[in-house]
């Protein structure tokens, strides 16, 4: 069974930084890219980032290019976004997800979710 | 302002057919498949439909769907009480390069 597992949420202040983890079990971890989706309160649904399974493909929303870093440790089945300069646009649930395929692009998407992490930013 | 455009809400009677229309363009649904998923309250999102019309081990064939050039719909057939969810579409966008979404559309089955 594929279990996604996300942590390292929390409250933080506008400014400062967080990284959020994801566990994954159930599946060959380094035979597909991975992502994170984030649902602002009331909100739908915005891709993040997301990684190649071997990390040679990174791609990162507008909204975070340049504060926010994905990356991935294959030997430990686990995937990070390190979240810097945090906004209050950024208060979300960031939700893991797999991929159904290797390269993180084109005709795949997302088909096992994690329950997601609670990020809160605020003063 | 979501890049794929869904209407905000549907609604049906159960046992009634509903279907949820997503628009978008070149970049993205006309040139890539579209993916479904399903998100019952306070829950995560769940695949519904891949590559375009194809259903996960799992999903009802109640539920279905199709793609014509920039846009794509969802329909669901024999609406039951617990098919009321928010869903989204999503498809890779070339000019973005970036996953994209709709802003999802919520079902009330009445």
């Amino acid at each position: 069974e594929v279990q996604l597992v996300e942590s390292g949420g929390g409250l933080v202040q506008p400014g400062r930084s967080l990284r959020l983890s994801c566990a994954a079990s159930g599946f060959t971890f380094d035979d597909y890219a991975m992502h994170w989706v984030r649902q602002a309160p009331g909100k739908g649904l915005e891709w993040v980032s997301g990684i190649s399974w071997n990390s040679g493909n990174i791609g990162y929303a507008d909204s975070v290019k340049g504060r926010f870093t994905i990356s991935r440790d294959n030997a430990k089945n686990s995937l990070y976004l390190q979240m810097n300069s945090l906004r209050a646009e950024d208060m979300a649930l960031y939700y893991c997800a797999k991929d159904s395929g290797p390269f993180g692009y084109g005709d795949y998407g997302f088909d096992y979710w994690g329950q997601g992490s609670l990020v809160t930013v605020s003063s | 302002q979501s890049v794929l455009t869904q209407p905000p809400s549907a609604s049906g009677t159960p046992g009634q057919r509903v279907t949820i229309s997503c628009y978008g363009s070149g970049s993205n649904i006309g040139s890539f498949t579209v993916n479904w998923y399903q998100q019952l309250p306070g829950t995560a999102p769940k695949l519904l439909i891949y590559s375009n019309n194809q259903r996960p081990s799992g999903v009802p064939d109640r539920f279905s769907g199709s793609k014509s050039d920039t846009s794509a719909s969802l329909a669901i057939s024999g609406l039951q009480s617990e098919d009321e969810a928010d869903y989204y579409c999503a498809a890779w966008d070339d000019s973005l390069s970036g996953w994209v979404f709709g802003g999802g559309t919520k079902l009330t089955v009445l």
